[in-house]
């Protein structure tokens, strides 16, 4: 079974700052996908990057970056240039190729954005 | 155009009682998958529909829990005999097709006094 593991329960930074946040995870799997979702107080999981496992290069989308490290199993999120809007939970989650591909979600990180 | 809607957005329920909660997927999705998100974790999955068959089940916690999805569209998981530890936010899904990035609807927190 798929495991994923975030060991930063909070993080707190000032607005315009960059932020890096870690996630690790546990698989034999060698092809899946991993991505990073954003939990704002409504409630709705928002997509925020996705990263295919086969892809060297590492993804981004604005001002978010992730640094994938297959052999290591780590998968972080590098916000810059933080806003106010980025606060909210932020959820690693794995996903396998076969079967169902549902996806496995890590505890989370609450993020916090100071203005 | 629209997204994923779950209704009710709250549900507060005795313990023992019966409970629906409803998931109308994006239009033309045919993948749809429940989770559930207890306090300060995050979600973990409970079942998946391919069309109108539930394709992978291992996530419901025991058989108080069943899901349906008749027409491969909107789908219903019911809780039977609800407990207290039922209580947390379920979450439904929706993609284009299995592979395709799911979207999530606002969630139902369930509330079982």
């Amino acid at each position: 079974a798929q495991t994923v593991t975030q060991s930063q329960p909070e993080m707190s930074v000032q607005e315009a700052e960059t932020v890096t946040l870690s996630c690790t995870y546990d698989t034999s799997e060698s092809n899946y996908y991993l991505f990073w979702y954003k939990q704002p107080p409504s409630r709705q999981m928002i997509l925020v990057i996705r990263q295919e496992a086969y892809k060297q290069q590492n993804a981004t989308e604005n001002r978010f970056s992730v640094n994938f490290q297959k052999a290591a199993k780590s998968f972080s999120l590098k916000i810059s240039d933080s806003q106010l809007g980025d606060t909210a939970m932020y959820f690693c989650a794995f996903m396998k190729l076969e079967g169902a591909q549902k996806l496995v979600f890590g505890q989370g990180t609450r993020l916090t954005i100071n203005p | 155009g629209a997204g994923v809607s779950q209704t009710p957005s709250n549900k507060v329920t005795e313990k023992g009682k019966y409970v629906e909660l409803r998931c109308d997927p994006i239009s033309g999705h045919t993948a749809l998958y429940w989770y559930r998100q207890s306090l300060g974790q995050g979600p973990e999955f409970l079942i998946y529909f391919q069309g109108t068959g539930a394709a992978d089940d291992s996530g419901l916690p025991n058989d108080r829990f069943f899901a349906v999805r008749p027409e491969g569209s909107v789908s219903t998981l019911k809780i039977q005999r609800t407990e207290r530890g039922d209580s947390a936010v379920y979450l439904c899904a929706s993609s284009l097709f299995r592979g395709n990035e799911q979207y999530f609807g606002p969630g139902t927190r369930l509330t079982v006094t």
